[in-house]
């Protein structure tokens, strides 16, 4: 059974700060992983989708790369502000050759960036 | 920008009594999933929808769920019977194709009393 781990799960900086979340997940067999941003009581914001093949995708401050065969996810997000404060949810989808069709989810990262 | 939409965005309900949560997928997209976060907990996975049928479910989408999608535009979630252990954030999410992103709903929170 596909297990997702997000560390840490709070993480707490100034802003300007560069910093990395990371994503981890059991069962290395994925179709693809995406990135989402979940405000407090809202629902998720796509941020990115790495399909397996790939080995990063960047979008704006955010870059995601992906290490499939270790089984590990980071998400980079450069000169971080306020208003990323967020927690940042990391999700797999597993290549069951075209039968599955969900994203197993972490935990997510409570990211706040101080003024 | 299109977006996925659900309706009401907070529901309360007496246990027992039956639910229906709507939401209204991006309208070029073809698969349609319905998630759920209980408090403080992971988001997971209840079912997935494709060509009229249900294409993929997760042991906690029992008898007590259904979805159907009644037109072109609506897709919906009804949960039968409701227990307190029901409650959480129902999210909707539509997809073009098998592979591609999911786009999510602002979801609906569902408080059983």
């Amino acid at each position: 059974k596909q297990e997702v781990t997000q560390i840490p799960a709070a993480l707490s900086v100034p802003e300007g700060e560069n910093l990395v979340l990371n994503c981890s997940f059991t069962d290395s067999a994925i179709y693809n992983l995406q990135w989402f941003r979940q405000d407090p009581g809202k629902g998720l914001t796509s941020l990115l989708l790495i399909q397996s093949s790939q080995r990063e995708q960047t979008s704006g401050r955010l870059n995601a790369s992906l290490d499939k065969s270790s089984g590990r996810s980071t998400l980079y997000i450069a000169a971080s502000q306020p208003g990323d404060s967020a927690t940042y949810l990391c999700a797999v989808r597993e290549d069951g050759g075209g039968s599955n069709y969900k994203l197993t989810f972490g935990k997510g990262t409570l990211l706040t960036v101080n003024p | 920008e299109p977006e996925v939409t659900q309706t009401p965005s907070h529901q309360v309900t007496q246990m027992g009594q039956e639910v229906i949560l709507r939401c209204v997928p991006i309208s070029n997209h073809l698969y349609f999933y319905w998630y759920r976060q209980i408090l403080g907990q992971k988001v997971e996975f209840l079912v997935s929808f494709y060509n009229n049928e249900i294409s993929e479910k997760s042991e906690i989408f029992d008898d007590q769920f259904s979805v159907e999608r009644p037109d072109g535009s609506n897709f919906t979630l009804k949960i039968r019977s409701t227990k307190l252990e029901d409650s959480a954030m129902y999210f909707c999410a539509s997809t073009r194709g098998w592979g591609n992103e999911q786009f999510f709903g602002p979801g609906t929170r569902l408080t059983v009393l």
